[in-house]
């Protein structure tokens, strides 16, 4: 009864690959978010959705497309995969104050 | 733009003693802080909220924090730490519908 799952847990890939990561919650929140965590453990907002819309988009590369099929799920495709984008990914999602969150994707690029 | 942060990379403290975990924030208008703690290989888990009310805001697992709006600071303490405590946390502020973090504090418990 997993509150927020993400799939993979591990992603190893080459660069120029592209690569998708789930994300779906059972909470019944209408808010899904992707935040980045560096290397250095920085958190940063990448994408927000609200009822499958976009509500926020934090100067993401394009390479990065989140898609939301229903409000339940927020998934996050990237394509042409660089070295930079090796990092824990985290999805969440909120009925407004407090975000619960998955328990991350590690993606590394080689 | 609404920022925190978190003067200390790390905070070591014996077991049973108490902690503190320093958060300071900018904001335009009222803040409304949280703190996060993130377990080695885990996500992050919300531990409490400031949003307006008591100035000092009681959570889980025995944390507690206090907002004080002359020093613009939310620090996280809990009056007896374990070593189960040793983990990763955030001070986050909310700003236009997404968490604005802090850079994290490592919090080491020693037996």
């Amino acid at each position: 009864d997993t509150a927020v799952s993400q799939t993979p847990k591990y992603l190893v890939t080459q660069m120029g690959n592209d690569k998708s990561i789930k994300c779906e919650q059972n909470l019944g929140h209408d808010t899904m978010y992707w935040y980045k965590q560096d290397s250095k453990k920085f958190l940063k907002i990448m994408f927000s959705y609200n009822n499958k819309e976009l509500i926020i988009n934090e100067t993401v590369p394009n390479r990065f497309s989140p898609k939301s099929p229903d409000k339940a799920h927020l998934n996050l495709h990237i394509n042409s995969l660089e070295l930079g984008d090796s990092a824990v990914y985290f999805c969440a999602s909120s009925p407004g104050q407090v975000l619960t969150f998955g328990s991350g994707t590690r993606l590394t690029v080689v | 733009a609404q920022s925190v942060a978190q003067p200390e990379d790390q905070v070591n403290v014996a077991e049973g003693n108490p902690l503190t975990v320093k958060c300071t924030y900018s904001v335009s208008g009222n803040p409304y802080l949280f703190w996060y703690v993130q377990y080695p290989n885990r996500g992050l888990q919300f531990l409490l909220k400031y949003i307006t009310g008591d100035n000092l805001v009681k959570g889980s697992y025995g944390f507690e924090a206090e907002f004080n709006k002359s020093q613009t600071s939310f620090h996280l303490k809990k009056p007896s730490a374990l070593v189960s405590d040793s983990a990763l946390y955030f001070c986050a502020v909310r700003d236009t519908g997404k968490l604005i973090f802090g850079q994290g504090t490592t919090l080491q418990v020693k037996p």
